[in-house]
């Protein structure tokens, strides 16, 4: 298996431009994640889905971001407008709840920065 | 809500030394799941070692193993004969029993190992 697959690996884009992250998750993993990475405030769960169906999105910062997963091959997060707060490493992660704990394998991340 | 704590934001020892990470958790839950994800620089999040809860013997891989103690709900990381290629971000992670929240992490501890 290929592992988590995340693109783009990097963006840069202006402010009030919309960004769309992808990720495809290791087949069969029932579970998958998004998590932001940033200096100040570590790894955040920002929601996670449960057989493709969005089951707490609580940490999701504002109404800018929103996530799908339109199958169980594919989940997009997206931010519209973005802001250069939003500037981060954004992490996907899958997971087959072996044993009753999820055992994440993660992406490479997608490094954003917004200018 | 649970917190895990990392109070070593950075840590430097010679090749092949033994150095100990340190981790403490606040949960009121009894059964639960404790993990280490290792960054290196290609920024991928790798997963070290894992420890459940209602066990009792410290889990071990190789040349990592942990020292749970339940009571004080410390989870320190110990990695003996250390490795050039050890040099990277730790990090320590609590999940709720079950499997189905996510996993809250550390702020991560910088480990360099010194040649």
């Amino acid at each position: 298996d290929a592992g988590v697959i995340q693109s783009p690996r990097h963006e840069v884009t202006e402010m009030g431009q919309e960004v769309t992250l992808r990720c495809k998750p290791i087949s069969g993993h029932d579970y998958l994640f998004w998590y932001r990475q940033t200096m100040m405030r570590g790894l955040e769960l920002l929601i996670y889905f449960n057989n493709n169906v969005p089951i707490d999105d609580s940490g999701m910062p504002e109404d800018r971001f929103s996530a799908k997963m339109p199958n169980a091959s594919f989940s997009t997060l997206k931010i519209q407008p973005s802001e250069p707060r939003d500037s981060a490493v954004y992490f996907c992660a899958s997971s087959p709840l072996a044993y009753g704990a999820n055992v994440l394998t993660f992406g490479a991340g997608s490094r954003l920065t917004v200018l | 809500a649970q917190t895990v704590t990392q109070s070593q934001p950075e840590m430097s020892v010679q090749e092949a030394e033994t150095v100990t990470l340190s981790c403490t958790y606040d949960t009121s839950e009894s059964n639960y799941y404790l993990f280490w994800y290792k960054q290196p620089p290609s920024r991928q999040m790798i997963l070290v070692i894992r420890q459940e809860a209602y066990k009792q013997q410290n889990a071990t891989e190789n040349r990592f193993s942990v020292n749970f103690q339940k009571a004080a709900k410390s989870f320190s990381l110990k990695i003996s004969d250390s490795q050039l290629g050890d040099t990277a971000m730790y990090f320590c992670a609590f999940e709720s029993g079950g499997g189905a929240d996510g996993l809250t992490f550390g702020k991560g501890t910088h480990l360099i190992i010194q040649p």
